[in-house]
């Protein structure tokens, strides 16, 4: 299986902050990644898919980068509605795998 | 407007089962692959289930292998999770997912349904 470790677990930012968390495969997905963001008590988001391609309707403060093993999502000028838990999650292979989750806080 | 409004879940004791529900409108059915994701209680994602736009392909993750059984109803436009043998470990919160679409490099989960607690208890 392809293992996803999203790093930091936790990131304390503020408000109008520029924030990146990290992905990192075992193995190669190419481009297949994918960024989601969770709500307590709410089913994910699609934010990004194609490491880098983003979702309509998501603000443009969201972009993704990278390719292969290693993937960043970004978010510029941190609004209030984005303190939140953010996943990656591979789809390039069976049987797909998220990352364990990085949790955004004030 | 895509919905997936799901419905099924509950309390059961180990080994009991469960059937999910994944009922879907706002899209062509037939033409979407779907999946089940599964959130055990302030842990993260962990896939569960795929079933192709036709139904001729089904992968499950391994934890769940040969005791749950994903299918789908082209004339009730649902998609369905048979869980038998339940364990204390598959008590989660169960997710359907649907693809952006059938295409090569669209197997992102494009929406998703509201969720359903699943309680495995004694």
């Amino acid at each position: 299986d392809i293992q996803m470790t999203q790093s930091p677990s936790t990131l304390s930012s503020s408000v109008r902050d520029r924030v990146t968390i990290t992905c990192r495969a075992s193995h190669s997905v190419g481009s297949w990644l994918a960024w989601y963001q969770q709500k307590p008590g709410k089913a994910p988001k699609l934010l990004i898919y194609k490491a880098s391609t983003l979702e309509s309707g998501v603000p443009s403060r969201f972009s993704g980068s990278g390719s292969g093993t290693e993937f960043t999502l970004s978010i510029n000028d941190m609004q209030p509605d984005d303190f939140a838990t953010y996943y990656c999650q591979q789809y390039n292979t069976y049987p797909y795998t998220f990352g364990q989750g990085t949790k955004l806080e004030i | 407007q895509v919905q997936l409004v799901q419905s099924g879940g509950g309390v059961v004791q180990p080994g009991g089962s469960l059937r999910l529900s994944c009922a879907t409108s706002g899209f062509t059915f037939s033409s979407y692959p779907f999946h089940w994701v599964r959130q055990a209680p302030g842990q993260g994602l962990e896939w569960v289930a795929f079933i192709r736009y036709d139904g001729s392909k089904i992968h499950y993750a391994d934890s769940v292998r040969g005791r749950f059984t994903i299918s789908r109803d082209y004339s009730n436009r649902t998609v369905y999770l048979q869980m038998n043998s339940l364990k204390f470990e598959d008590t989660a919160v169960y997710y359907c997912a649907r693809e952006a679409s059938a295409d090569f490099g669209a197997e992102y989960f494009q929406h998703w349904g509201q969720g359903t607690l699943v309680i495995v208890s004694s």
